[in-house]
């Protein structure tokens, strides 16, 4: 969707190393979803922001959307094999539960 | 049980075939979704019902038939389809659109292959 840019597209790291994904969108954001998806199986989800400036962590994983509710970024720490997949932000803005998805980062981890 | 399931897992058909995709969860969702992903693509929207009733269609060729006959069940109905509409389907529900927090959980999807 042109409405929500996410970069990198592709991210390979040695284990270990921390790593960032970003996810912009072209308007504000009512909610901002995070999911993960191994090749060809479902979505995963992993975390959801709404509030301006929130920030959420879970294990390894912290995901953060900034004041003005127009970018989020995913950040890993000291990466892991088992992190590897495809990382997809969603958007929601506010049309009857739509949620819009980004193009993906394909996360590989190097052991 | 917090599990959306989707049933079957790989179908393969031809242009001349009715078959239909079969999506169940019992988490009381009162909102469900199908997705079509192509490889290497997001999940791109098709449907939405919102209590059972279809409140967003996103424009999507009627060869592709959705049907919600209950607030547990979704299907959607496959006939005369053609080979670019193989692809990935996902069923999705959640508690409740548009009501703020709307997180949505996903099946595993139907692997669908149009000779």
């Amino acid at each position: 969707s042109q409405e929500l840019e996410q970069s990198p597209q592709s991210l390979i790291v040695q284990e270990g190393k921390n790593l960032t994904i970003n996810c912009t969108s072209s308007k504000t954001l009512y909610g901002l979803y995070w999911y993960k998806q191994k090749y060809g199986e479902g979505l995963i989800f992993l975390m959801m922001l709404q509030k301006g400036g929130e920030e959420k962590s879970h294990e390894k994983i912290t995901a953060k959307l900034d004041e003005k509710k127009q970018q989020s970024s995913l950040h890993i720490t000291a990466s892991q094999p088992s992190h590897a997949g495809i990382y997809l932000c969603g958007a929601d803005y506010n049309q009857g539960g739509k949620l819009i998805f980004g193009q993906g980062t394909e996360l590989s981890v190097k052991p | 049980d917090t599990e959306v399931t989707q049933t079957p897992k790989h179908l393969v058909m031809g242009m001349t075939n009715k078959k239909s995709l079969k999506c169940e969860q019992h988490m009381g969702h009162r909102a469900m979704y199908w997705y079509k992903q192509k490889a290497k693509k997001p999940p791109e929207l098709m449907f939405v019902y919102s209590y059972e009733k279809l409140s967003i269609n996103e424009s999507v060729p009627s060869r592709f038939s959705p049907e919600c006959p209950n607030s547990s069940l979704l299907n959607l109905h496959l006939h005369a389809l053609q080979p670019e509409d193989s692809a990935l389907y996902l069923c999705a529900s959640s508690q409740e659109p548009g009501a703020g927090a709307n997180v949505l959980t996903f099946g595993a999807g139907s692997r669908l292959t149009v000779l």
